[in-house]
């Protein structure tokens, strides 16, 4: 079975703070990892894939299939940041995506 | 930005009654998706449609039908609604390409209060 735990309800930093949000996930075979985010009053938007390997807005994020984990960083958070994230996974086969129960972030300036 | 646009925003219903949450799109994708969001549950996907003669069930199914009309419609529709299915309900859609991809593009959602 797939499965995303994100174990923060809410992670509250300081403008400049460093941030990570925790994304762990319980899957037999090769995973697809995504972050997506939804910033107050806008629509649940894709924010990266592991796959492309990218930085948006200044977050990155590592598949580390030891540990299970695929955890969003930022080095400096800015109150822009301030939104609810959901962790999704995506099995081989039928593209379905399993979404996490979400970490909402709050950058205090 | 009303590429995949839900009706309607906000119902309040009463136990029993018939609802039906529609979203049509105008990005021209073939996959639909509806999603329901819960409080500490994160989201939770009801049915799927990869084409108009694909539909399929999702992991929390029971208690809600889908139809999808057109290509650019997926409507979901609670026979009997019940106090439990009070919840914040989106639509999504994805090309081939986007589901290959992974990226859904998500409706603004629907919030339904049952009482």
């Amino acid at each position: 079975a797939q499965r995303v735990t994100q174990p923060e309800k809410l992670l509250s930093v300081f403008k400049g703070a460093p941030v990570e949000l925790k994304c762990n996930y319980s899957y037999s075979g090769s995973p697809e990892l995504f972050w997506y985010v939804q910033y107050s009053r806008q629509r649940l938007q894709l924010l990266l894939r592991h796959i492309s390997r990218e930085s948006i807005k200044g977050f990155t994020a590592d598949l580390n299939k030891g540990e299970t984990s695929f955890h969003l960083k930022k080095p400096f958070a800015q109150e822009e940041d301030s939104a609810m994230y959901y962790c999704a996974l995506r099995g081989t086969g039928f593209q379905k995506l399993v979404f996490g129960t979400g970490t909402r972030l709050l950058v205090s300036p | 930005d009303a590429d995949v646009t839900q009706t309607p925003r906000n119902r309040i219903t009463k136990t029993g009654k018939r609802i039906m949450l529609e979203c049509s799109q105008t990005k021209g994708h073939d996959r639909m998706y509806w999603y329901r969001q819960d409080p500490g549950l994160g989201l939770q996907l009801i049915y799927y449609s990869f084409d108009v003669k694909d539909i399929n069930k999702g992991e929390i199914s029971d208690g809600y039908s889908v139809s999808r009309q057109a290509q650019a419609k997926f409507s979901l529709s609670l026979e009997s609604a019940i106090p439990n299915q009070t919840a914040l309900y989106f639509c999504a859609t994805s090309d081939v390409t986007g589901a290959n991809t992974g990226e859904l593009f998500f409706g603004e959602g629907s919030r339904l209060t049952v009482l």
